[in-house]
């Protein structure tokens, strides 16, 4: 099993709509979980982290944890075509602090 | 604004030519910083963790020789990709966490390597 899995898409979502992103990982130990976004040619940048079971909201981005079934999800509502881009869920390794990425899901906001 | 400065952001040059790449915190320390290798349509994959004042630790599969690796101070870390092929070619990014290991990393721009 892949330490951090994502389901790699592409998904496509039209503009308005909620764009839903998830993650597994497979240390059950971890304790930070991170989003990036990545646009083609560009290096990742951060946009939510969360640490505790729950929802965490900024602006129109929802983190989601479940610690008890390892999942993590990424909600964005009101999608534009700015959106369009590949998500990158990361995990921090309990044993050693490592973290690591997933595959990322490409995600495409239609207008 | 930028809180890890890398650069290069382009490099070309002749097979067997060794690159330095490097990557600078700004306003922080950074006693550990990670470099990461992505080609295209493919994930981020870590290569190495730098170390300041100590040697660096490689994921499995990267040659310690051939991508040497400096945290010479708080504050810099160096990438040098020596004797570089043809399929060295990629896109290479820093990061370094502000604050603690479980803290965000933050990535600087990246480097994108061809080498001819």
């Amino acid at each position: 099993q892949k330490e951090v899995e994502q389901n790699s898409g592409p998904l496509s979502v039209p503009e308005g709509a909620i764009a839903s992103l998830n993650c597994t990982y497979s240390d059950r130990g971890s304790q930070s979980f991170f989003w990036y976004r990545q646009y083609s040619g560009k290096s990742p940048e951060l946009i939510m982290f969360i640490y505790s079971n729950g929802d965490k909201e900024d602006g129109r981005f929802t983190a989601q944890l479940n610690k008890a079934s390892q999942y993590v999800s990424l909600l964005i509502r009101d999608s534009q075509p700015s959106d369009s881009a590949t998500y990158l869920c990361a995990v921090v390794l309990y044993n050693n602090n490592d973290m690591r990425f997933g595959a990322g899901t490409r995600l495409t906001v239609k207008p | 604004g930028a809180v890890v400065s890398q650069h290069p952001s382009w490099v070309i040059c002749k097979s067997g030519t060794s690159v330095k790449i490097e990557c600078r915190s700004l306003d922080f320390q950074a006693t550990t910083m990670f470099w990461y290798r992505q080609f295209p349509k493919q994930s981020l994959m870590l290569m190495a963790t730098s170390n300041e004042g100590s040697k660096a630790t490689y994921e499995q599969g990267v040659e310690k020789d051939k991508f040497l690796i400096n945290h010479a101070s708080l504050t810099l870390s160096t990438l040098t990709v020596t004797s570089a092929h043809p399929e060295d070619s990629s896109f290479y990014i820093c990061s370094a966490p502000l604050g603690g290991a479980n803290q965000p990393q933050h990535f600087g721009d990246g480097t994108r390597l061809s080498i001819l």
